[in-house]
């Protein structure tokens, strides 16, 4: 099932640049994407959405941009820290309480 | 700020064993969710749980699977007959409402290997 693909299995960026993270799907019925962050042993923890009608969603130093046509989503953090090193996974979803398909994850390394 | 807990951390069992892993949603959810990863995979749904009942499964989930909401506070998983294969990080989830902006909130996970 490859609905939702992380293209970059990892990503190593300096501190204080941007970080762009990739994200890719093939079902047109998803109306609900979102960023989530792990850590080691530790469960997901939500970054970031979007709806299906947005083209873009900003929260502080993480933008996520949507592109429908493309079936394509981006998230971008800047500027990158240490802390934000971690995997990060992209998920969607096509009901209000429906399940996600998660994207395999890129793991983000922030250098200083 | 409220979480969703889960217990235990890890367990370990032998092949054919019955394992319930336990979980504690936020307090006003109203969708549950378990997933699962497999060591170097995806996260990957399992079930979701609904007024009672279950309102998806993915193929994964089959007999040998079970959940329950046993007393309005905490939501099971049971493996009945645990394989090699069934070792994993098994996470729980929770949702407050079916709003098309609501998010699913995930656990610690509970990392279960099978012997």
């Amino acid at each position: 099932d490859q609905q939702v693909k992380q293209n970059s299995p990892s990503l190593s960026v300096q501190e204080g640049r941007i970080s762009i993270l990739n994200c890719d799907y093939t079902n047109s019925m998803f109306d609900y994407f979102l960023w989530y962050k792990k850590y080691p042993a530790e469960g997901p923890t939500f970054l970031i959405s979007i709806s299906s009608i947005k083209d873009k969603n900003e929260d502080g130093r993480f933008t996520v941009f949507l592109n429908k046509s493309a079936k394509h989503l981006s998230l971008h953090i800047v500027p990158s820290q240490p802390g934000d090193s971690a995997v990060y996974f992209c998920a969607a979803r096509s009901d209000s309480w429906g399940k996600l398909q998660f994207g395999a994850g890129t793991q983000v390394v922030v250098t200083p | 700020e409220p979480e969703v807990t889960q217990t235990p951390s890890h367990q370990v069992t032998q092949m054919g064993q019955e394992v319930i892993l336990r979980c504690v949603p936020i307090s006003n959810h109203l969708y549950f969710y378990w997933y699962r990863q497999i060591l170097g995979q995806k996260v990957e749904f399992l079930v979701s749980f609904y007024n009672n009942e279950i309102s998806e499964k993915s193929e994964i989930f089959d007999d040998q699977f079970s959940v329950e909401r046993p007393d309005g506070s905490n939501f099971t998983l049971k493996i009945r007959s645990t394989k090699l294969e069934d070792s994993a990080m098994y996470f729980c989830a929770s949702q407050p409402l079916a709003v098309s902006t609501d998010t699913q909130y995930f656990g610690p996970g509970t990392r279960l290997t099978v012997l």
